[in-house]
């Protein structure tokens, strides 16, 4: 079954602070993962899309990692903001005869406080 | 008419019924949403809908399923639902652009589902 697991559910930290977020997955076959970045009152917005090839990639202070062979991700943000405070919400892409499907993670709830 | 319309606003429905939920908007956006709100935790995303992907959430369970005819209509079909499927679900468009850019999400007044 494609199921994408996030950890923790949700994270306290303070302001400058850097702290990571988990993301297991078990699709297959496997396209592509995203990491959405959700903020209250506006559309979720992609930080970074990880194909299968590539490791590392960094937008900002977000850097997302990915392990294709323990189907890990990893969201780092360093030196957290307040406007940090959102959910971030693991996707990962699968194609099939049907046409490419996404399959959500239910997110991790980020505050951070001053 | 108002940007984005639920209907119905209250609905009902016993855990053997089948059910469904519209949204539509005049906004001209290309995204719409799924949200379920539940009492006491955080907006909870359901489903997100292009036309360029179709979209499966195995975190929902499969007694939801979303279906997007065109760019300004999303439904929410509902079958043999659970007591604690009773919540307040929302649905919002917004213009996607390219990679990380999202204008300001519009929400509907969403529907009250009360699962009996």
């Amino acid at each position: 079954k494609n199921q994408v697991e996030q950890s923790p559910q949700s994270l306290i930290i303070l302001e400058g602070k850097n702290c990571t977020l988990q993301c297991n997955y078990t699709v297959s076959p496997f396209s592509n993962l995203r990491w959405y970045k959700q903020d209250t009152g506006r559309g979720p917005v992609s930080l970074t899309i990880m194909t299968f090839s590539e490791n590392t990639k960094s937008n900002g202070r977000y850097t997302a990692t990915l392990d294709a062979d323990t189907k890990q991700s990893s969201l780092h943000i360093t030196a957290s903001q307040l406007s940090d405070s959102a959910s971030y919400i693991c996707v990962v892409s699968h194609s099939n005869q049907a046409g490419t499907a996404l399959i959500f993670g239910k997110g991790t709830t980020l505050s951070v406080s001053s | 008419e108002t940007g984005v319309t639920q209907t119905p606003r209250h609905l009902v429905m016993g855990m053997t019924n089948k059910k469904s939920l519209k949204c539509e908007q005049h906004l001209g956006h290309n995204a719409m949403y799924w949200y379920k709100q539940s009492a006491k935790k955080p907006l909870e995303l359901m489903f997100v809908y292009s036309l360029e992907e179709r979209v499966e959430n195995n975190s929902v369970p499969s007694r939801f399923s979303p279906e997007c005819p065109n760019s300004s209509h999303l439904f929410l079909h509902l079958h043999t639902l659970q007591p604690e499927d009773s919540a307040l679900y929302l649905c919002a468009s917004s213009q996607v652009s390219g990679i990380s850019r999202s204008t300001e999400a519009f929400f509907g007044q969403g529907t009250r589902l009360t699962v009996v």
